[in-house]
């Protein structure tokens, strides 16, 4: 079975602090995804890789970065947490070049005070 | 701009009562649609992907439809058990993001 598994389940982080949400996957899925969903918005992209060290800014990157050192691993970093960055934080990966669906991890929740 | 449209946005079902989710969709040449069902606190987990206008695929009491515009989620005699949230995303041909819908919340009471 795929395997995609989020550091935290839940996290509570100080305004202003740098915050690591870290993601790996077991497939050897070239793509990796992080996505946060609030509701009545839905899972909105906020990066994604296709490749070791590549990225791309999804839909809402402001406020954000990622790193990708590795095949198995995709990193969200939060600068500078906010309080509107309070949300439920989805991982996700896939193959690249195949028309396959994503699995995602179980999700991180996290609330900044 | 892909966008894909869900409705309703919850539905309440007797145990056993059969019916239909909706997925609208606008997409520049569609690479593959998916389901995904999602509980209270956990990660989407796939159900489906479609690709082309006429398919069809069926899992349990689960059955996907696709056409140009939209995509149903059947969901025949359902039980409690089925009670989650099911969402629909789509893929254009040459990306690898994926956009997806709001939700459908459905209930099944028993």
């Amino acid at each position: 079975d795929v395997k995609v598994t989020q550091s935290s389940r839940y996290l509570v982080k100080r305004t202003g602090e740098k915050v690591f949400l870290e993601c790996v996957q077991d497939m050897d899925h070239e793509n990796m995804f992080w996505y946060r969903q609030d509701p009545g918005l839905g899972l909105r992209l906020i990066y994604f890789s296709y490749d070791v060290k590549m990225k791309e800014k999804g839909d809402i990157p402001e406020g954000y970065s990622v790193s990708r050192e590795k095949k198995e691993r995709f990193s969200l970093i939060l600068e500078s947490a906010s309080t509107n960055q309070t949300s439920m934080y989805l991982c996700a990966s896939s193959f690249r070049n195949m028309n396959t669906e994503a699995f995602f991890g179980q999700g991180t929740r996290l609330t900044v005070v | 701009e892909d966008q894909v449209t869900q409705s309703p946005e919850a539905l309440r079902l007797q145990e056993g009562e059969s019916s239909s989710l909706n997925c609208s969709y606008t997409v520049s040449g569609l690479r593959g649609l998916f389901w995904y069902r999602q509980d209270p606190g956990k990660g989407p987990e796939f159900l489906f992907t479609l690709y082309s206008a006429g398919e069809e695929k069926e899992k349990e009491r689960l059955k996907a439809t696709l056409t140009k515009k939209e995509s149903f989620l059947h969901i025949t005699a359902p039980k409690p058990e089925d009670s989650a949230t099911y969402l629909c995303a789509v893929q254009a041909m040459g990306y690898q993001k994926v956009t997806f819908g709001t939700g459908t919340k459905l209930q099944v009471i028993p």
